[in-house]
C-alpha cells in the first residue's frame, strides 16, 4: 500500500514571497502520478499542479511548480509570488499508474492523499 | 458546465438514522469515488466505482454502501449513521478525457449526534 506524508502541519509567508510545502510517499510502483490539490475555505479541491513520475522534467503551473525527486520519494510544492488567495489547506496526492479497461470503458485509479498543510498568506 | 454536483450540502442526524448522499457528474466521466475528509486525516477512500455497473471498497467501507445507479449517479448510504461517521464527504470523478484528473463536488458537511 501507499503512502504519502505531508511533514508541515502549518506553514505561513508574507505576499509576493515564496513558500515550499513538503511531501514524501512511499510505494514500491515504479510508474504512478503525483498531484497537489487546494482546499480554501469555501471547501472545494481544486486542482494545482500533476506529475507523471516517468517524465524527469518537473511540472509548473504560472506561479506553481513543483520539485519531483523520485529516487528520494519526494514531491515538493513551490509557491512564487504568494497571494492572499493562495491562503488554503494543501494536499499532496499518489495516484498509481494503470487504465482499467472493462466494459464501462477505460477507468482510472484511486488517490491516496497526505494529511494537508495549512498555508496562511499574510500581508 | 456544473461539473460534480453533491447533496445536500448539510445534514444533521442522531444515532442510527439512515441518509443517502447524492453525487452526481455532468462530465461523461467512467470513474467516481467517495472520500471522506477529517482533521488531520487527510482525504480517505470510502468506496469507488471503476465503471458503471460496479464497486469496489477503498480504504474505510465500514458502515456505508454505495450505488452506481447509472453512469452520472454514484450515492452513499449510511444505513445507521453513528458519531464516528461525523465527517466532510466529498464525491469524485475522472474518465478518459481528464486524464486521471479527480474532479470533486463542493462537499457535504455531515453531523451525527
Amino acid at each position: 500500500a501507499q503512502t504519502v506524508t505531508q511533514s508541515q502541519p502549518e506553514m505561513s509567508v508574507q505576499e509576493a514571497e515564496t513558500v515550499t510545502l513538503s511531501c514524501t510517499y512511499d510505494t514500491s510502483e515504479n510508474n504512478y502520478y503525483l498531484f497537489w490539490y487546494k482546499q480554501p475555505p469555501s471547501r472545494q479541491m481544486i486542482l494545482v499542479i500533476r506529475q507523471e513520475a516517468y517524465k524527469q522534467q518537473n511540472a509548473t503551473e504560472n506561479r506553481f511548480s513543483v520539485n519531483f525527486q523520485k529516487a528520494a520519494k519526494s514531491f515538493s510544492l513551490k509557491i512564487s509570488d504568494s497571494q492572499l488567495g493562495d491562503t488554503a489547506m494543501y494536499f499532496c496526492a499518489f495516484m498509481k499508474h494503470g487504465l482499467f479497461a472493462n466494459a464501462g470503458g477505460t477507468s482510472y485509479g484511486k488517490l491516496t492523499f497526505g494529511q494537508g498543510t495549512i498555508l496562511t498568506v499574510h500581508p | 458546465n456544473a461539473g460534480v454536483t453533491q447533496t445536500p450540502k448539510f445534514q444533521v442526524l442522531k444515532t442510527g438514522q439512515s441518509m443517502t448522499l447524492q453525487c452526481a457528474q455532468d462530465m461523461n466521466h467512467n470513474s467516481m469515488y467517495w472520500y471522506r475528509q477529517d482533521p488531520g486525516m487527510g482525504l480517505r477512500l470510502i468506496y469507488y466505482s471503476a465503471s458503471e455497473g460496479t464497486t469496489d471498497k477503498g480504504e474505510v467501507p465500514n458502515g456505508y454502501n454505495v450505488s452506481r445507479l447509472n453512469k452520472r449517479e454514484f450515492s452513499l448510504r449510511l444505513e445507521s449513521a453513528a458519531p464516528s461517521q461525523t465527517s466532510v464527504y466529498f464525491c469524485a470523478s475522472t474518465g478518459a478525457e481528464a486524464k486521471n484528473i479527480q474532479y470533486f463536488g463542493a462537499g457535504t458537511r455531515l453531523s451525527v449526534l
